[in-house]
This record gives C-alpha cells, sequence and structure tokens, in this order.
C-alpha cells in the first residue's frame, strides 16, 4: 500500500516558469508534511515544510498548498531556475512513530 | 560541524557475499534512520534507532538485514547472502533528538551494486 502518491513522475519547465508537484496521502494520522530535494549524488535535503492547521507556507521562492479535506498537498516551484533541476520528494510523518513515508519521487529539470 | 557520512560511497559485491554498511551521524544526534532508494521508488524506510535500541525494525525486508549501533553514535546495515534485488541506495539519516516533525539530514547514500 503506498501511502504518499507523488506525480508527476518527471517534470521539464522552461527558466523562469511554475513548477507544480502533487502529492496524495491516505492516512489521516499524518500530521507532518516536508518536502526534500536531492541533487544527483547527494542525500535529500529538506527544502519546506506544512503542517495541516494551515493550508499555504512561503519561503522565497517556494510555495507549499495543503488541501486537508482532500489530503492532498503540493509544491510549487516560481521563477524555477535551472539550479532547481533535482528530484523532489514529498514525505509525510505523524500517528505514534517519527519515520517519513515517502513519495516515489518527481524529476524536475529547468532548461535555461 | 560535519554531517552526516556513510561508507562506503560504493560498494559492488557478489550475489551471495555479505557486506557491510557505515553510518556516522551528526555528533550529538541521537536519532539515526536507515533508508533505501531504489531507482523510481522513492525512499523506504528500514529501520531507526533511539540511542542504540531499535524501536522499529517494522521496514527491514527480510532476516538477511540486520543494524545495530554502538555508543548511540555510529550504525552499521548488515547484508547477509546479498541478492540482486538488493541492489540500491541505502541512505542514513540523523535527528538531534525523537521529537515529531525533527528535520532528518541525510548522509550521501552508499551505492550497492550486487552482480
Amino acid at each position: 500500500q503506498q501511502q504518499v502518491k507523488q506525480s508527476p513522475q518527471s517534470l521539464i519547465v522552461q527558466k523562469g516558469g511554475i513548477s507544480i508537484i502533487n502529492c496524495a496521502y491516505e492516512n489521516t494520522a499524518f500530521d507532518y508534511f516536508p518536502w526534500y530535494q536531492q541533487f544527483p549524488g547527494k542525500g535529500p535535503a529538506l527544502l519546506i515544510a506544512i503542517r495541516p492547521d494551515v493550508s499555504e507556507k512561503k519561503e522565497g521562492r517556494f510555495t507549499i498548498s495543503f488541501n486537508k479535506s482532500a489530503k492532498q498537498f503540493s509544491l510549487h516551484i516560481m521563477d524555477s531556475q535551472p539550479g532547481d533541476s533535482a528530484t523532489y520528494f514529498c514525505a509525510a510523518e505523524g500517528g505514534s512513530n517519527y519515520k517519513l513515508t515517502f513519495g516515489k519521487g518527481t524529476l524536475l529539470t529547468v532548461n535555461p | 560541524g560535519a554531517g552526516v557520512s556513510q561508507s562506503p560511497s560504493n560498494k559492488v559485491t557478489e550475489k551471495g557475499k555479505d557486506v557491510e554498511l557505515r553510518c556516522d551521524p551528526i555528533s550529538g544526534h541521537t536519532a539515526l534512520y536507515w533508508y533505501r532508494q531504489s531507482l523510481g521508488q522513492g525512499l523506504e524506510f528500514l529501520i531507526y534507532f533511539q540511542g542504540n535500541s531499535a524501536p522499529d525494525k517494522s521496514g527491514l525486508p527480510s532476516d538477511r538485514f540486520s543494524a545495530e549501533r554502538t555508543g548511540g553514535s555510529v550504525s552499521t546495515l548488515t547484508i547477509q547472502r546479498t541478492q540482486q534485488e538488493d541492489s540500491a541506495v541505502y541512505l542514513c539519516a540523523s535527528t538531534l533528538g525523537l521529537t515529531p516533525q525533527e528535520t532528518q539530514y541525510f548522509g550521501p547514500g552508499t551505492r550497492l551494486l550486487v552482480l
């Protein structure tokens, strides 16, 4: 059972465009939703995270939108840059454990 | 302060051999996590440690996989009698404590290839 579904699998955007990655979850016990960014040959690094008591969180060009009733959340990258080219993972945590459940990742390519 | 380190960075082994993967967490971090990243499959939780104990081993795929942590610091993930399906990147992460919503800091991973 895949508890966090992520789409699209890959995404190509032109420089300056908006990148949008979507995730949906099933477990209503989840109460923390981070996004991780991973460059080739590196481990994932926390990019931005949201809790379900807010519907949106913005940090610079990165925004998370959260829809609790739909059990969906998304990452928006405004003014996408070639340096944003990476794999992005959504994740969820909650309930009685501290482990992260990850989506399968989205490979983002931003063309110059 | 150094980040999470893992060794070796790459490991090629033959089917049936045992391998040991090492993780050095950030100094002072009490919780340590192991994940497996297979191509196109995202990150799969394996096990986590609080201190030297492992409250949750639910992600270990079979009894060929085991992990230990000594001195509340270094952890070793051992895979016995490796199979080709074990080929993946094994990632380690650590957190300062074991409270909800803590940032997990990942190492660069060990890329394991089983021939």
